[in-house]
């Protein structure tokens, strides 16, 4: 079955410190993952996906087939990161996404 | 926003009446989706639909019902409101590009039931 984890509900960096959100996901087959954001009391926006390889707002992330994660990274925290950040995956299907239950960042100022 | 929209936003309704949250969309898109977010559950499929007339079951379907009789139209239907339905629904849909399938959300619905 598909499964999408994010171990981490809550996570508290400093402003300018590196920050991870963590994904690892279940799945037999070749899935597509990507992350989505989420900002106070709006809609889920994507951010990235792991096929076009880009970098959003200095966010990276890299799938690991070995390990089944893909982490979120971005080298220095910004206050308007602060969000709630959604891992999904995508299957052969294509059409039905499977997300994690998210992990809500907090960026200290 | 991928011209979704959702109506009503906000709605505040008793237990035991019928609700309905509509979802629009104005670029053909063949697949729609209706979502609930809760805290410590993220994300759950609710009901999905391949086209007009066809739809199926998500993860968590039970006390729910949807329609679609037109491409850009994708209903939702509360038969009978509970409280554990209290929610922020959001509708979704797919975007192909080539191989590649992406979801883009509607500005969801925030719906209370007393």
């Amino acid at each position: 079955a598909q499964r999408v984890t994010q171990p981490e509900k809550l996570l508290s960096v400093f402003k300018g410190a590196p920050v991870e959100l963590k994904c690892n996901y279940s799945y037999s087959g070749s899935p597509e993952l990507f992350w989505y954001v989420q900002y106070s009391r709006q809609r889920l926006q994507l951010l990235l996906r792991h096929i076009s390889r880009e970098s959003i707002k200095g966010f990276t992330a890299d799938l690991n087939k070995g390990e089944t994660s893909f982490h979120l990274k971005k080298p220095f925290a910004q206050e308007e990161d602060s969000a709630m950040y959604y891992c999904a995956l995508s299957g052969n299907t294509g059409n039905q996404f499977y997300f994690g239950t998210g992990t809500s960042l907090t960026v200290i100022p | 926003d991928a011209g979704i929209t959702q109506s009503p936003r906000h709605k505040v309704t008793e237990t035991g009446t019928p609700v309905t949250l509509r979802c629009h969309q104005t670029e053909n898109h063949r697949y729609m989706y209706w979502y609930r977010q809760d805290p410590g559950h993220g994300l759950r499929l609710i009901h999905y639909s391949y086209g007009v007339k066809d739809t199926d079951k998500g993860e968590v379907s039970d006390g729910y019902s949807v329609s679609r009789s037109k491409t850009e139209d994708f209903l939702l239907t509360l038969e009978s409101a509970t409280s554990s339905q209290t929610s922020v629904y959001f509708c979704a849909i797919s975007r192909s590009a080539g191989v590649e399938e992406t979801q883009y959300f509607g500005p969801g619905t925030r719906l209370l039931v007393l």
